[in-house]
C-alpha cells in the first residue's frame, strides 16, 4: 500500500493568482497521478507526472495552466494558474500501488475555492 | 484507451434491501476494475477490485461484484444494505498494459433511507 500526504488540505484563493499543491508518498513509486473533482462530480485525471520527464497532460488540460513538478520518486507539486471561480474544485493526488501496480492509492485532496 | 459508464447517477433504496449499482466498461485490452466509496466529505476508498481469476470479489463489509467479460460488465452488489452505506460510489478500469492510469466512472449516489 501507500501513504499519501497531501498540502494544503484546503485553501481560499483569489482569481488571478496561483496555488502549489504537493504530494508526498511514504514509499518511491513510479508514477504520480493529479485528479480533479469538481462539485457533486467525478474524478478526472490532469496528468500523468514521472520522475525524471515531463508530464503527460490528458485532453483538456495544459501545462501552462497546470505545471507540474517530479523532482524525485517520492513527491511530487501541482500548480494551479491564474485561477478563476472555475478552478474551485477538489484535487486529488494518486498513486499506483499494490500487487503488481493495479491498485491507485489517493491522498485525502486539496479542497480549493477560487473567489 | 478505456472508459467506464455507471448507468445509474442515483439509487434510493430503504434499509437491509438488497442493492445493485451498474457498472459497464470499454476497452481494447484486459483490465483491472475497481469499486472506490467516498463518504460524504471523505477522501475515496478502496472497495473491492478484480483483477484475475475468481469474476467475484468481495469486500469485508458485505458488498460483491462480479467481472463479466462477455458484457463487459462490473456490477456492484448488497444483499442487504445499511444507513451508514449511504456514499458515493465510483466503478473504475485501468488496461493491465501502458500507462498505469485509472479512469473513474460519473459515480452513483447510494442513499439509504431507514
Amino acid at each position: 500500500s501507500a501513504v499519501i500526504s497531501q498540502k494544503p488540505s484546503r485553501d481560499i484563493c483569489q482569481r488571478g493568482t496561483s496555488l502549489t499543491i504537493q504530494c508526498q508518498v511514504d514509499s518511491q513509486v513510479t508514477m504520480m497521478f493529479w485528479y480533479r473533482q469538481q462539485p457533486g462530480q467525478s474524478l478526472t485525471l490532469i496528468a500523468t507526472a514521472n520522475q525524471g520527464s515531463e508530464a503527460t497532460y490528458e485532453s483538456g488540460f495544459v501545462i501552462d495552466k497546470f505545471p507540474i513538478s517530479r523532482p524525485n520518486l517520492t513527491f511530487s507539486t501541482l500548480t494551479v494558474s491564474n485561477m478563476s471561480p472555475e478552478d474551485s474544485s477538489i484535487y486529488l493526488c494518486s498513486v499506483s500501488a499494490g500487487q503488481a501496480n493495479t491498485e491507485a492509492f489517493f491522498g485525502q485532496g486539496t479542497r480549493l475555492t477560487v473567489v | 484507451a478505456q472508459s467506464v459508464t455507471q448507468l445509474d447517477s442515483q439509487v434510493p433504496v430503504f434499509e437491509e434491501a438488497p442493492v445493485e449499482l451498474r457498472c459497464n466498461y470499454s476497452s481494447s485490452v484486459s483490465v483491472y476494475l475497481f469499486w472506490y466509496v467516498q463518504y460524504p466529505n471523505q477522501g475515496l476508498q478502496l472497495l473491492l477490485k478484480y483483477l484475475s481469476g475468481s469474476t467475484l470479489v468481495k469486500s469485508i463489509n458485505g458488498f460483491e461484484a462480479e467481472f463479466n467479460k462477455s458484457q463487459t460488465s462490473f456490477h456492484l452488489r448488497k444483499p442487504s444494505v445499511h444507513i451508514s452505506d449511504t456514499a458515493e460510489y465510483f466503478c473504475a478500469v485501468r488496461g493491465n498494459t501502458g500507462g498505469f492510469k485509472t479512469i473513474f466512472g460519473a459515480g452513483t449516489r447510494l442513499f439509504v433511507k431507514a
